[in-house]
C-alpha cells in the first residue's frame, strides 16, 4: 500500500539552472504537505509546506506546486545552488497530521 | 539553542539483546514521534506521544516500546521481537497546530 510515491531516486543539475522534484501520491484524505531536506548523517530539516486549499507557495527560492486533481506535488528550486545538494522528501499528513507519510527521498546534487 | 538531542550517534548490538535509544528535546513541544530510515525508503512511523503519559502505535510499531514520563524525553526501546532492528533511528517532535517537525539527528543502529 503505497500512497506516496518519489519516482527520482536521484537529480543532477547545474548550479544556476532550476532543479525540480516531484511527488505523486494517492491518498486524498491528505490536506498538508511538505517538504524536508536532509544532509547526510543529520536528521531532516523543514524547508515548505502547502495546505491543500492552496497550489503554490513561496518561499526565496523555493516554490512548492500543489495539482490536486493530478494528485502531484513538486518543489522548484530556482537557481539552484551546490549547498542545496541533499536528500528531499515530500511528506504528506491529514487531520492535524499525526502522522506523516513519507516519500523515498531525491537525492539532488547541484554542480557547479 | 532549543533542539533534539538523540544519543548515541552510533549503537552497535548482538542479536538477542534489547536496546534503548535516546530522545530529549528542550523546545517545550507536546507531541513527540520516533521513526525509521531504511535505504531506499521513506521515514515510517514506530510510535508517537502526544502528550505525557500517553502513546500511539505507529506502522511499524512491533518488536519496539516507548514510554513517555516526561514531556522533555521519549525514549525507544528495540527489542528482540524486532526482526530486522538495523536501521537509522529518527526522533522528532512538534508544536502546537500545523506546526511542521523538528528532528533530531538520528541513531545509527546496528545488531550482529
Amino acid at each position: 500500500d503505497q500512497q506516496v510515491k518519489q519516482n527520482s531516486p536521484s537529480l543532477s543539475v547545474q548550479e544556476g539552472r532550476i532543479s525540480i522534484l516531484n511527488c505523486d501520491y494517492t491518498n486524498s484524505m491528505f490536506d498538508y504537505f511538505l517538504w524536508y531536506k536532509k544532509y547526510p548523517a543529520e536528521g531532516p530539516t523543514f524547508l515548505i509546506s502547502i495546505s491543500s486549499i492552496k497550489d503554490k507557495n513561496e518561499d526565496g527560492r523555493f516554490t512548492v506546486f500543489l495539482n490536486k486533481s493530478a494528485k502531484h506535488l513538486s518543489l522548484h528550486i530556482v537557481p539552484s545552488q551546490p549547498g542545496d545538494s541533499a536528500v528531499y522528501f515530500c511528506a504528506f499528513g491529514s487531520g492535524g497530521y499525526n502522522k506523516l507519510i513519507f516519500g523515498a527521498g531525491t537525492r539532488l546534487a547541484v554542480h557547479p | 539553542d532549543g533542539g533534539i538531542t538523540q544519543s548515541p550517534k552510533y549503537l552497535f548490538r548482538k542479536e538477542g539483546q534489547n536496546v534503548t535509544l535516546s530522545c530529549e528535546q528542550n523546545l517545550n513541544h507536546d507531541a513527540m514521534y520516533w521513526y525509521r530510515q531504511d535505504p531506499g525508503q521513506g521515514l515510517r512511523l514506530i510510535y508517537y506521544s502526544q502528550i505525557v503519559n500517553d502513546f500511539q502505535k505507529g506502522d511499524i510499531a512491533e518488536g519496539y516500546s516507548v514510554s513517555r514520563e516526561k514531556k522533555e524525553s521519549f525514549p525507544l526501546t528495540v527489542t528482540s521481537a524486532q526482526k530486522n532492528p538495523t536501521a537509522f533511528y529518527l526522533c522528532a517532535s512538534r508544536g502546537d497546530g500545523n506546526s511542521p517537525l523538528h528532528f533530531g539527528n538520528g541513531t545509527r543502529l546496528t545488531v550482529t
